[in-house]
């Protein structure tokens, strides 16, 4: 079975442009989350998507915004883009059925984005 | 706000050592706590602790779980330079999210 799949692997781009990343969970996913993880820490969470609607936020701009499509895969969006938004993103997937209280996450390859 | 501290940052050891990993945690309402190995890009997922299963194994690597320490423990026992990875702890609290709030991780380095 494929697991999580994220594209394009690697991005540069310049101070404020924007910037579409894509990610397509494990089959039978319905949950799609978002982390930035910069050098030397830990992913940070972004967003949460459950049957194309949003779960959850973290503590990022509203330059930052997603949404997830009917085959559950999901696209981040960044705009206006800072040097600080070079990251690698990260991608999960879970199952998130409502009846689990835990829910293990299975994450990407991610996309490594760069902003000259 | 949720928060994960992981010690120590770094470690390097020789094959055949056993390493333990720290990891303690804050959080408002607890649900799990995971690990995973970070080698290039993707964390690969190792152990899922909860309350009604505190400790777990997988070959040379286990991990506890203590609930009232608010902390966790991962072992690995017989290293290998394969082991040679940044080792990420994770808390998931309740709430509709179940977002995962990650420590900064514990790199390790197996020398041969």
């Amino acid at each position: 079975d494929a697991g999580v799949t994220q594209s394009p692997t690697h991005l540069i781009k310049t101070r404020g442009q924007h910037v579409t990343l894509r990610c397509s969970p494990i089959s039978g996913h319905k949950s799609v989350s978002w982390y930035q993880q910069v050098l030397g820490q830990g992913p940070q969470f972004i967003f949460q998507y459950y049957e194309k609607e949003e779960r959850g936020r973290g503590n990022f701009p509203d330059r930052f915004s997603a949404r997830q499509f009917p085959n559950y895969s999901s696209e981040l969006n960044v705009n206006a883009l800072l040097l600080g938004d070079s990251a690698l993103y990260l991608c999960a997937s879970s199952l998130a059925t409502r009846a689990r209280t835990t829910d293990t996450q299975y994450f990407g390859p991610g996309t490594r984005l760069t902003v000259l | 706000e949720d928060k994960v501290v992981q010690s120590p940052l770094s470690l390097v050891v020789h094959e055949g050592d056993t390493v333990t990993l720290n990891c303690s945690y804050e959080v408002t309402n607890f649900r799990s706590l995971l690990w995973y190995k970070q080698e290039k890009k993707a964390p690969t997922f190792l152990f899922m602790l909860t309350s009604s299963g505190i400790e777990k194994k997988s070959g040379r690597l286990s991990s506890i779980l203590d609930k009232k320490e608010l902390s966790s423990i991962l072992n690995i026992t017989a290293t290998q330079t394969g082991d040679s990875a940044i080792y990420l702890c994770a808390v998931q609290s309740s709430g509709s999210a179940r977002q995962l709030t990650f420590g900064s991780g514990t790199q390790l380095t197996v020398l041969p």
